[in-house]
C-alpha cells in the first residue's frame, strides 16, 4: 500500500449504530487530519493530530470521537449520528515543520446516516 | 476566519475550449494551493504558489497568485475530458493552517 488509505470506502448506518472509520498513511508523516466534505461546501477541518497528540478540534460534536494510536493510524469513532452527518469523510497526512506543507488525502469514506 | 470564495461553482465546456476559475478572499495568505478531486478520490495537490504575482505553469494549466496574495486563478488551455474534476483552492495562514474553498466543478465533454 502507498499513500493514504481509508476504510471502509462506503458506510451506511442507522442513528443508533456505532461504527469506526480507519485511516492509514504510508508516507512517514507526523501529522494527520480528519475533514468533512459536504456538497457545495468547503472542506471542514475536524481534527488535527501532530505526533499523535490532538492539536485541533474545530468544535466537532462529541458524537465524533477521534483516536490516533500512532503517527501512521487515525480512527474516527462514530455513535448516535444524525442524518446531517452524511458526507464524505477525508483523511489527510502531512509532514509538519519542513517549510511549505502539502497535505496528502485518502480517497475518503462516503457515509450515509439513515 | 479567512473565507475563500471560488467561482464559478460549476463550469461545463466542450473539449478544446479554454476556461478560468477564480479563488478570492479578503484576507492575505502566506501561500495558496490548488487541488483537483476526481469522483471517488481525495483531492490531489496540483501546485503551490507563494509569491505575490507568481505564475506557474503545469502543462496546459496556468496558475496565478494575485499581487496582494489574496486571490488566485487557474486557467486551462484546450481543455480535455481528463481535466474533469472538482478544483479546490486552499489558502495557508502564517502557521500553515489551510482554509479551503467550496470548489469549482469542471466538466469537459468530448
Amino acid at each position: 500500500e502507498t499513500g493514504v488509505t481509508q476504510t471502509p470506502r462506503h458506510l451506511v448506518m442507522g442513528m443508533t449504530n456505532k461504527k469506526s472509520l480507519k485511516c492509514e498513511q504510508h508516507l512517514g508523516h507526523n501529522a494527520m487530519y480528519w475533514y468533512k466534505q459536504s456538497a457545495k461546501k468547503p472542506l471542514e477541518l475536524m481534527f488535527v493530530y501532530n505526533f499523535k497528540e490532538q492539536t485541533e478540534n474545530n468544535s466537532v460534536p462529541s458524537r465524533f470521537s477521534p483516536e490516533c494510536p500512532n503517527s501512521s493510524h487515525l480512527f474516527l469513532h462514530l455513535h448516535t449520528l444524525q442524518p446531517e452527518d452524511s458526507a464524505l469523510y477525508l483523511c489527510a497526512s502531512s509532514q509538519v515543520g519542513q517549510g511549505l506543507e502539502t497535505q496528502y488525502f485518502g480517497p475518503g469514506t462516503r457515509l450515509l446516516v439513515l | 476566519t479567512q473565507l475563500l470564495e471560488q467561482s464559478p461553482q460549476f463550469l461545463s465546456i466542450q473539449e478544446g475550449e479554454n476556461l478560468t476559475v477564480y479563488c478570492n478572499s479578503s484576507s492575505v495568505f502566506s501561500s495558496l494551493q490548488w487541488y483537483r478531486q476526481e469522483p471517488g478520490e481525495g483531492p490531489v495537490l496540483l501546485v503551490t504558489v507563494v509569491t505575490g504575482g507568481e505564475v506557474k505553469k503545469l502543462k496546459r494549466l496556468t496558475f496565478q497568485f494575485g499581487d496582494a496574495r489574496k486571490d488566485s486563478s487557474l486557467h486551462i488551455t484546450a481543455a480535455q475530458p481528463g481535466d474533469t474534476g472538482l478544483y479546490l483552492c486552499a489558502g495557508a495562514d502564517s502557521w500553515g493552517k489551510l482554509q479551503f474553498g467550496a470548489g469549482t466543478q469542471v466538466v469537459v465533454t468530448p
